[in-house]
């Protein structure tokens, strides 16, 4: 079983719609968790950063994370065909200058 | 303002040879981390360096790879007699020294072994 667990998608939208990317895991040492969106043959791009259970907004992206579940989410409202990359999630035991765990990714596609 | 750089993008290298990396982290970062991403597959952590110190390789393979981080200048990932499973993608991330656990990932390097 992987650490970190991530449905590889395809995930295909029509634009405005409401998206839903979820992280399951199975190390309760996990303190902080981070989304990233990476482009095609790009570098992976930090969206969000969350170090407790709860929501975090900003934008159009909210972060969710449910310790107790081992489950955490990525919402994107009014999604846009620019969104369409593969959504990287990662996880950290909450010390500087430790490596990340990543799930495998989903790839979203938004279709205009 | 500029972010992690990473070069080469793109590095062709025939079984045997020997490939070189090369990271500079942004600017007030000094702690670095390199990932490898295979085709179809998530980020997979190899080594994490401060200035001249390997604190972690946990995650390197025990033969032909090496990593520094040198006083001056970018820190470089050493692949020698490379292989074809060596091909993938090769990422560089950096986080700053002082309450930074986040890390910006720079463009990557992509290696094809013919």
């Amino acid at each position: 079983q992987k650490e970190v667990e991530q449905d590889p998608g395809p995930l295909s939208v029509p634009e405005g719609a409401i998206v839903s990317l979820n992280c399951t895991y199975s190390n309760s040492a996990f303190q902080y968790f981070m989304w990233y969106r990476q482009y095609s043959r790009k570098g992976p791009e930090l969206l969000m950063y969350t170090y407790s259970s709860g929501n975090k907004e900003d934008g159009r992206f909210t972060a969710q994370v449910d310790k107790s579940s081992k489950y955490i989410s990525l919402f994107i409202r009014d999604s846009q065909p620019s969104d369409s990359a593969t959504y990287l999630c990662a996880m950290g035991l909450g010390n500087a200058g430790t490596m990340l765990t990543f799930g495998g990714g989903t790839r979203l596609m938004v279709k205009p | 303002n500029a972010g992690v750089m990473q070069n080469p993008r793109h590095l062709v290298r025939r079984r045997g040879q020997e490939a070189r990396l090369r990271c500079s982290p942004m600017k007030g970062h000094s702690h670095v981390y390199w990932y490898r991403q295979l085709p179809e597959e998530g980020l997979k952590f190899m080594v994490y360096l401060q200035k001249e110190n390997i604190i972690d390789e946990s995650g390197m393979p025990k033969e032909r790879f090496s990593a520094e981080f040198p006083k001056e200048g970018p820190s470089i990932l050493r692949i020698q007699q490379v292989v074809r499973g060596d091909s993938a993608a090769y990422f560089c991330a950096s986080s700053p020294a002082l309450g930074g656990d986040t890390q910006y990932f720079g463009p990557g390097t992509r290696l094809t072994v013919l």
